[in-house]
């Protein structure tokens, strides 16, 4: 069966550092891969998409890697801060598909 | 900015009644979707529609129904509210599929059944 999985523990890290998350999935075909941020009690905000022809995606302190082999994304954080503490998810849009499914996404906690 | 609203931020009804979540968003999105989100179950989608009058269940539509009349607007009904459909409702809207499918969320409907 499809699934999508993402660290479920949270991850405690200290402002400066760089923060990493892992998103899995198996028996999907993902055309797209798209990264969210959501505070508590509040509605995802989207961040950053990656197509499967692509390694790598940068945006300002954030940075997504693709790897269709391994069947994996890497969501990172660099110079981190207290600000970036939210919940964060990974989505994979299959080809032929006109829905996202969402991974439960890790809390991550950065502390001053 | 795309701006997707949701009628209320909470809401509390009581089993059995009738309750309608609202959806409205300006960006001209022809894609729009309810989803609810439960602790440790994530984000579930109830039903989205592509169209105006179109609609599609998602993956838990039982117990919900829906309505698009305008391209803009997407309602989102409990016909008969139980209290095992307590949840964070949210409302997402995006261009097809072309786009890669963004989302594009609402803040949220908190509904409490009693």
């Amino acid at each position: 069966s499809q699934k999508i999985e993402q660290n479920s523990e949270a991850l405690n890290i200290q402002e400066g550092k760089t923060a990493t998350l892992t998103c899995n999935y198996t028996n999907y075909s993902p055309a797209y891969l798209q990264w969210y941020r959501q505070d508590p009690g509040r509605g995802p905000v989207f961040l950053l998409l990656i197509r499967e022809n692509e390694k790598e995606k940068r945006k300002e302190r954030l940075k997504v890697t693709f790897d269709t082999t391994l069947k994996q994304s890497l969501f990172h954080i660099t110079a981190s801060q207290p600000a970036d503490s939210a919940t964060y998810l990974c989505a994979l849009v299959s080809s032929g598909y006109s829905t996202l499914t969402f991974g439960k996404g890790t809390m991550l906690l950065v502390s001053p | 900015d795309v701006k997707v609203t949701q009628s209320s931020r909470y809401l509390v009804k009581r089993t059995g009644e009738k309750v309608f979540l609202e959806c409205v968003q300006d960006m001209d999105h022809e894609n729009m979707f309810w989803y609810r989100q439960d602790p440790g179950l994530g984000l579930r989608l109830i039903y989205f529609s592509y169209d105006v009058k179109m609609k599609e269940k998602g993956d838990i539509p039982e117990g919900y129904s829906v309505s698009r009349e305008k391209k803009e607007r997407f309602s989102l009904i409990l016909e008969s509210a139980s209290t095992n459909q307590t949840s964070m409702y949210l409302c997402a809207s995006s261009f097809p599929t072309s786009g890669g499918m963004t989302q594009y969320f609402g803040p949220g409907t908190r509904l409490l059944v009693l």
